[in-house]
């Protein structure tokens, strides 16, 4: 069975730019969450989406959005990037994303802002 | 609302054992535990969720202490494939939108040496 996906996998781009980063959870998980991981740090959670609703959001400016499709997928949005924008996007899928059930996280985006 | 794991890096020889440790100021309602490698996403190892509770994974193991809202995680006869950085992912009590939102600490670094 195929794990999380992410899409892409590594990114450059320069401060100002837009970007936008995929994630294909586990065939038959219906929750996604987003986390930011700085280097050095641990996650950092950004999103969590459950049957296409937004069910919490970490403290991240309003530059940051996301959303999620029928099929569960998510995307998340990333406006007027900085410097300190430079990270490891990480995706997790869960079951229902209750807080008692494991999230698997995908392999990540590696986003340089130049 | 981050759990603070202890300690920050441990070098081990192969076959000795290591405790890593985490601690919340929140009330936790689970605590769950990842392995990153180097450039790779976060493995899920365990989760942890009743006051007292303990699980084991071959020879790594954990226990949840809800009333002192700390956790631990041993590794005994550490392999040379324990390397990596480890992490503790806090909820909350505070269910509703704190719902699958795992905080996570800093990593403990743990690096095993033939």
């Amino acid at each position: 069975d195929a794990g999380v996906t992410q899409s892409p996998t590594h990114l450059i781009k320069t401060r100002g730019q837009h970007v936008t980063l995929r994630c294909s959870p586990i065939s038959g998980h219906k929750s996604v969450s987003w986390y930011q991981q700085v280097l050095g740090q641990g996650p950092q959670f950004i999103f969590q989406y459950y049957e296409k609703e937004e069910r919490g959001r970490g403290n991240f400016p309003d530059r940051f959005s996301a959303r999620q499709f029928p099929n569960y997928s998510s995307e998340l949005n990333v406006n007027a990037l900085l410097l300190g924008d430079s990270a490891l996007y990480l995706c997790a899928s869960s079951l229902s994303g209750g807080a008692e059930e494991t999230q698997y996280f995908g392999p990540g985006t590696r986003l340089l802002v130049l | 609302q981050q759990p603070v794991q202890s300690p920050q890096a441990v070098i081990l020889r192969e076959g000795e054992d290591a405790v890593i440790n985490c601690s919340s100021s929140k009330a936790l309602y689970s605590v769950h535990w990842y392995r990153q490698k180097h450039g790779e996403a976060p493995v899920f190892l365990m989760i942890l969720l009743k006051g007292g509770e303990q699980k084991g994974h071959d020879k790594i193991s954990a226990s949840f202490n809800e009333k002192k809202q700390q956790s631990s995680l041993y590794l005994t006869a550490s392999q040379l494939s324990y390397s990596g950085t480890y992490f503790c992912g806090t909820e909350s009590k505070d269910r509703g939108s704190t719902l699958g939102r795992l905080y996570f600490g800093r990593g403990t670094q743990l690096t095993v040496w033939p």
